[in-house]
């Protein structure tokens, strides 16, 4: 059962463009939302993360959007650069695990095209 | 460069053998997290020891065994290897115990293990 959905799974947005990046999740206990930028040959890193108790975080570039009756969330990244072209990744994790265990989405691979 | 190294980089072996995944975490961290990332089930969390103690178990199977030594790091063994088992490990580590009093503690990632079984 996946219970982190992550769409698109592939996205092409034009330099200087917005891209968008939607996740849903199931499980109601999940109260910490990070999204992980992953390079080519690389590990994931830890992008910018948010909470549910707001509906906004924004950091540069690039914000969390969470709807937390509708139990998804998003990442916008504005002003799109050809350096942000990785595959990104949500994911949730709860207080009952000890935010030990990360639940993942399968990925967006994002190219921004010059 | 995130400061947690993985060791080998590559690795190429048969069906049914054994092999060893190597993770020195970053200078301090005391947790370090393993990782399974196929292309169809994506990224998959298998285990997490604390301070030389498992803490938490995710999607591990039974011929998958870890520890975390002394000096922090950690291994992930993988035995009778099958060809479903190809796929880039990950180890990561963060300072404590994710969620603790310092709240959610970042988990770094290494540049991970891409292991391929013939």
């Amino acid at each position: 059962q996946q219970q982190v959905k992550q769409s698109p799974q592939s996205l092409i947005v034009q330099k200087g463009g917005i891209s968008i990046i939607n996740c849903a999740y199931e499980n109601t206990a999940f109260d910490y939302f990070p999204w992980y930028q992953q390079f080519p040959g690389k590990g994931p890193a830890l992008l910018i993360a948010i909470r549910p108790d707001v509906s906004e975080k924004k950091e540069g570039r690039f914000t969390i959007s969470f709807n937390k009756s509708a139990k998804q969330f998003s990442l916008h990244i504005m002003d799109s650069q050809p350096g942000d072209s990785a595959t990104y990744f949500c994911a949730a994790s709860s207080a009952g695990s000890g935010y030990s265990t990360l639940t993942f989405g399968k990925g967006t691979m994002l190219l921004v095209s010059p | 460069d995130s400061g947690v190294t993985q060791t080998p980089k590559h690795l190429i072996t048969a069906t049914g053998q054994r092999v060893t995944l190597r993770c020195s975490p970053r200078s301090g961290d005391l947790s370090v997290y393993w990782y399974q990332q196929s292309l169809d089930q994506g990224l998959q969390f298998l285990i997490q020891y604390y301070n030389g103690e498992e803490r938490a178990k995710g999607n591990i199977l039974e011929r998958f065994s870890a520890q975390q030594f002394p000096d922090l790091h950690s291994e992930l063994n993988l035995s009778s290897l099958e060809l479903g088992d190809s796929a880039l490990y990950f180890c990561a580590s963060s300072l404590g115990l994710a969620g603790g009093a310092r709240g959610y503690n970042e988990q770094f990632f290494g540049p991970g293990t891409r292991l391929t079984v013939l």
